[in-house]
């Protein structure tokens, strides 16, 4: 079954600790985005990658860092640098950035800063 | 700038009844395209519905239906004869091309609707 899938469900971090926060999709598809989803709020992009080797930033990327290696996997990092990391992160892909592409979301990952 | 709303933060309904949720959009492209994605209590986003910004038809699929009414700049989601499954977040979301001046269509999502069924 193609999909995405994020690793792991849940994840303890204690202030200062760097977190790596998987991301894998076997669509075939060129574009693929990390949003930040807080209580009560939409979803804000984080970063996004277009194609391998290439990302840019969203609107709120101060504190996380990615990469884009291989086709399928889109990594974010989430750095001591992030004052408040304690959020729902879902992962999404796309055929393309083109307006009409809609994006396919993985099952999330929740964050907890201890 | 783009920007979604969605006034309703929660809505409590019983089985049975019609629902709708209501969403306003604000942009500056003529080009875009409007989505619904539930969010159900597992936390996974499902897309439900594109439609873009030529096509004003309004579409029905099972009990769900959208009206796109551009001259209110709304695209509300209806569900008919609700079922405790349809309990779940629900996100209006906007994307259009050349948003910010750059070639990438962003995608901004409204701050979701709660929707409740009781059986």
């Amino acid at each position: 079954d193609g999909g995405i899938t994020q690793s792991p469900k849940y994840l303890f971090r204690k202030e200062g600790q760097n977190v790596t926060l998987s991301c894998e999709q076997n669509l075939n598809h060129d574009a693929m985005y990390w949003y930040r989803q807080d209580p009560g709020q939409g979803l804000r992009l984080i970063y996004y990658s277009q194609i391998v080797n290439d990302f840019q930033k969203g609107d709120i990327a101060e504190g996380y860092s990615v990469s884009r290696e291989k086709k399928e996997s889109f990594p974010l990092t989430v750095t001591s640098a992030q004052k408040n990391p304690t959020a729902f992160y879902l992962c999404a892909s796309s055929e393309g950035l083109a307006e009409y592409n809609e994006q396919f979301f993985g099952p999330g990952t929740r964050l907890t800063v201890l | 700038a783009q920007k979604v709303t969605q006034a309703q933060t929660e809505i409590s309904v019983v089985e049975k009844e019609d629902v709708t949720l209501d969403c306003v959009y604000e942009t500056r492209d003529t080009t875009y395209y409007l989505f619904w994605y539930k969010q159900p209590p597992s936390g996974e986003l499902v897309f439900l519905i594109r439609r873009n910004s030529f096509d004003e038809q309004n579409e029905i699929s099972g009990r769900y239906s959208w009206n796109f009414q551009k001259s209110t700049s709304s695209f509300n989601f209806t569900i008919t004869a609700s079922q405790v499954v349809d309990s779940a977040v629900y996100f209006c979301a906007l994307r259009s091309y050349n948003a910010g001046g750059t070639s990438y269509g962003k995608l901004t999502f409204g701050q979701g609707t709660i929707l409740t069924v009781h059986p």
